[in-house]
This record gives structure tokens, sequence and C-alpha cells, in this order.
């Protein structure tokens, strides 16, 4: 099945560190996503992204909807315990159906 | 929590066996999505449901097959099961009036398939 390519695969951080983490696809989104899932968890929407450029924050989260509509970003300002987990991204092509393609992830550890 | 139910939480059953999965969508939602999580093939949509009517297809085996109810519940039914089967199945939901944001899902908690 269809993937987006996500790296870092891992990071493994000390508290209050910054992190960042990205998304590229070979073919471009109308829609870019970023989840988290705890363990145990099902996936959980942090922040959605809709045109081109767009740059959105959340809290300590900021993400960037890529120029070339190909890729994504996600940065995560002064890492805290709970951010651990698994991030993904995901990108949806048209806006007549929630069918998401998600990435490959990349699991985040800190430590406090 | 999401107000997505799935059940089973965990499920452990033979090869060639068939299997039922259930999900019950957040109040409201009338879209249910069924995804597909493991190791080596990361998270893959399966199908979509809108309304009771199949909106969407994905990487659905043949032998995988699903439904949605009137009350908007939803049966993901999986036959002839083999090891490669083996994975972490979620449903999510999402259309509840007034609330529509392109992308957005809510999660259940999954349900741990095991085939030995």
């Amino acid at each position: 099945g269809q993937q987006l390519n996500q790296s870092p695969q891992s990071m493994f951080i000390q508290e209050g560190e910054d992190v960042s983490m990205n998304c590229t696809s070979s073919s471009i989104f109308n829609t870019w996503l970023w989840y988290k899932q705890d363990p145990g968890e099902g996936p959980v929407l942090l922040i959605a992204l809709y045109k081109a450029g767009e740059l959105t924050s959340n809290g300590r989260l900021t993400a960037q909807f890529g120029i070339t509509r190909k890729d994504s970003f996600l940065n995560i300002s002064a890492s805290i315990p709970s951010d651990v987990g698994i991030y993904f991204c995901a990108g949806q092509r048209s806006g007549a159906t929630n069918k998401l393609i998600f990435g490959t992830g990349t699991l985040l550890a800190v430590q406090p | 929590d999401s107000g997505v139910t799935q059940t089973p939480k965990h499920l452990i059953t033979a090869t060639g066996q068939r299997v039922t999965l259930r999900c019950s969508p957040r109040s409201g939602d009338l879209s249910v999505y069924w995804y597909q999580q493991s190791l080596d093939q990361g998270l893959q949509f399966l199908i979509q449901y809108y309304n009771g009517e199949e909106r969407a297809k994905g990487n659905i085996l043949e032998r995988f097959s699903a439904q949605q109810f009137p009350d908007l519940h939803s049966e993901l039914n999986l036959s002839s099961l083999e090891l490669g089967d083996s994975a972490l199945y979620f449903c999510a939901s999402s259309g509840r009036t007034g609330e529509w944001r392109t992308g957005e899902l809510f999660f259940g908690e999954g349900s741990r398939l095991t085939v030995l």
C-alpha cells in the first residue's frame, strides 16, 4: 500500500529540546495533516493544513504545508515527556472523501 | 476519549477462520472508516462508508468486507484468515453535521487481531 516518506524514523531527545520532522510525497496533496498516536490508542489529529504555504500552530506545535504541495513539516518546541508517541503525517487528495494516506511515522522519545 | 468504540479489543484466532470487528462511531458522525495498522505496511486505508453506503475503497482484500448499518455502526468481516492478517484494525468516524473538517478523523482504540 501507499505510504508517505517520513523522517526521521525515530528521535531520542532531552526534555526542553525542539524537534523537527518532515514528510514527503511523490504526488500532490490538497490537505496535509499531522496525527499523534499514544501507546494503546488510536491516532489523534494535531494540526490540519489546507493551503500550500500555510503555517499553522497549535500550542507548542507548528506545521507547514509545503509550497510544492508534496511535503509538510512539523516542529515541536520545548518538548516535554508527554510529547512521547508516534507522529504521523497524512495527506488527502480530494475533498470528496476523507481517504487519508499516512506516513511511515516518527517515534519520539523524550528523556526528562 | 474519541467517542468511537471498537470491539473486541483483542482477538486471537487460527488461520482459515473468520472474525467480525465492530465499531460504533462518535455520536452524530455519518462516516465510518476502517484502517489496518501493521509494522511493515503502516496505517493503510481499507474502506469508508457514509450513511450506510460505501464511499471509498482502499487496499481492502477480497477476503475482507464491511458494512454500515442503519444505526450507523459498522462491522468489518475478515475471512479465510492468514498469518499476515495479524494487525491492529482501527475504526474512525467523522462527518457530524456542522463539524465537518477535511481530514479530521476520530479514531477508536483499535482491535488487535492475532492469527496463529
